[in-house]
């Protein structure tokens, strides 16, 4: 079946513009994550969802950053008047819901380059 | 907060030699343990889990136990091939299924 899928794969955007990102995740999965990996580094919690409950946003950087999602589908990351330090993989996941035994299903990622 | 530290990379092995990549994890609660691998150019997968100490994952001949007493979960393979030259990630995740990642370690595997 599809897996997890984002888009655009490369964005190369100018410093201060806004980005969004996009994510689909798998059909039935409630709960859905961003994750960020700067070069060099592991990765990042940024934001979750889970179903119609208030996202957790514990792990968004700035307020420069914000996250929907339309029910139980796409969600969109978008980062306002980018930065150089913007730079960097979004990953998307996905899990059919959370119990902390679940396996996070990955997207391919969003490489973002801010000039 | 909760976190993972794993060895620095790259490890150069080289085919069938044995591999250990070491995690150790700071937590509150009873986390489960993953090993997630991104193989060149693929995205990230799980490799293996445990949900509760002692247990063992296992998957393509990796292996990691949860050690409780140590705070451990340290990945080994008996045999490596090519095909596992890959950055493997360790993490835990609390309650909510939230990942915490480790830095990830490289694996680079020569015949």
């Amino acid at each position: 079946g599809a897996g997890v899928s984002q888009s655009p794969s490369n964005k190369v955007t100018e410093k201060g513009k806004d980005v969004e990102l996009r994510c689909d995740p798998i059909s039935g999965h409630t709960a859905l994550y961003w994750y960020r990996q700067r070069l060099g580094q592991g990765l990042e919690f940024l934001i979750y969802f889970q179903g119609n409950s208030a996202p957790d946003k514990s792990g968004l950087p700035s307020d420069r950053f914000s996250a929907e999602r339309t029910g139980e589908s796409v969600s969109t990351l978008t980062i306002q008047r980018t930065q150089q330090e913007d730079s960097a993989v979004y990953l998307c996941a996905s899990s059919p819901a959370p119990t902390g035994r679940e396996t996070q299903y990955f997207g391919p990622g969003t490489r973002l380059l801010v000039l | 907060g909760d976190s993972v530290t794993q060895m620095e990379g790259p490890v150069t092995l080289s085919e069938e030699a044995f591999l250990t990549i070491n995690c150790t994890y700071t937590a509150t609660g009873y986390p489960s343990l993953f090993w997630y691998v991104q193989y060149p150019g693929e995205g990230l997968q799980l490799l293996l889990k445990a949900t509760k100490a002692d247990d063992k994952g296992s998957n393509k001949g990796f292996e990691a136990t949860y050690r409780k007493e140590t705070t451990s979960f340290h990945l080994e393979k008996g045999s490596v091939q090519v095909s596992d030259s890959a950055v493997y990630f360790c993490a835990l995740s609390d309650n909510t299924d939230k990942l915490i990642f480790g830095t990830g370690t490289r694996l680079q595997v020569f015949p």
